[in-house]
């Protein structure tokens, strides 16, 4: 079964701080893998999209990393701001009979406290 | 202003009643998709369409109906036939639906039961 699974399910760090979420997976075949950013009661934006071949990719203060073999990404924050509270959803793709199927996380709801 | 406009915000259903959730895109995509989010959970597909006058079921398509007689538009219809409503539906767009197109979203509206 196509599973996505994301820890923790919800983080609180103070402004300034790092941190880092992680992504587990069993999907096939795997196309991509892609972080997405949820505010409250809004639609998810996207952050990364990586394929098999990428282990990591950045958009600002937002690193992801791929480990294709053991199945694995993270999503690191730096220096996160207040505006960094939010849910991060992992959401892995495959690709298969024309169709590019997204199994989504569940989420890791992030709130940053000054 | 190009993007993905839902309406209503907010919508109350009563019991037995059918409701039609508006999606509309202005970036002459070609798919469009409609999600469930309930709480804990991820993203469900409820349909999606990779072109006009065509849709396919997604993954919890009972109780709901969709149509696509526009590439602007793609409205889902929330039946009387679907028990439990009550969730956050998002919809989405893409430039087709190969793996390396991201999925852009709207706003998304909040169904709820009288």
């Amino acid at each position: 079964k196509n599973q996505v699974e994301q820890s923790p399910q919800s983080l609180i760090i103070l402004e300034g701080k790092n941190c880092t979420l992680q992504c587990n997976y069993t999907v096939s075949p795997f196309s991509n893998l892609r972080w997405y950013k949820q505010d409250t009661g809004r639609g998810p934006v996207s952050l990364t999209i990586m394929t098999f071949s990428e282990n990591t990719k950045s958009n600002g203060r937002y690193t992801a990393t791929l480990d294709a073999d053991t199945k694995q990404s993270s999503l690191h924050i730096t220096a996160s701001q207040l505006s960094d509270s939010a849910s991060y959803i992992c959401v892995v793709s495959s690709f298969s009979g024309g169709y590019n199927k997204l199994i989504f996380g569940a989420g890791t709801r992030l709130a940053v406290h000054p | 202003d190009g993007g993905i406009t839902q309406s209503p915000k907010y919508l109350f259903r009563k019991e037995g009643q059918n409701v039609t959730l508006s999606c509309e895109q202005n970036l002459n995509h070609d798919a469009m998709y409609w999600y469930r989010q309930d709480p804990g959970q991820g993203l469900r597909l409820i349909y999606y369409s990779q072109i006009v006058n065509d849709f396919q079921k997604g993954d919890i398509a009972e109780g709901y109906s969709v149509s696509r007689e526009k590439k602007e538009s793609f409205p889902l219809t929330v039946t009387s036939a679907q028990k439990n409503p009550t969730a956050f539906y998002l919809c989405a767009s893409s430039k087709e639906t190969m793996p390396k197109n991201i999925q852009y979203f709207g706003a998304g509206t909040r169904l709820s039961v009288l």
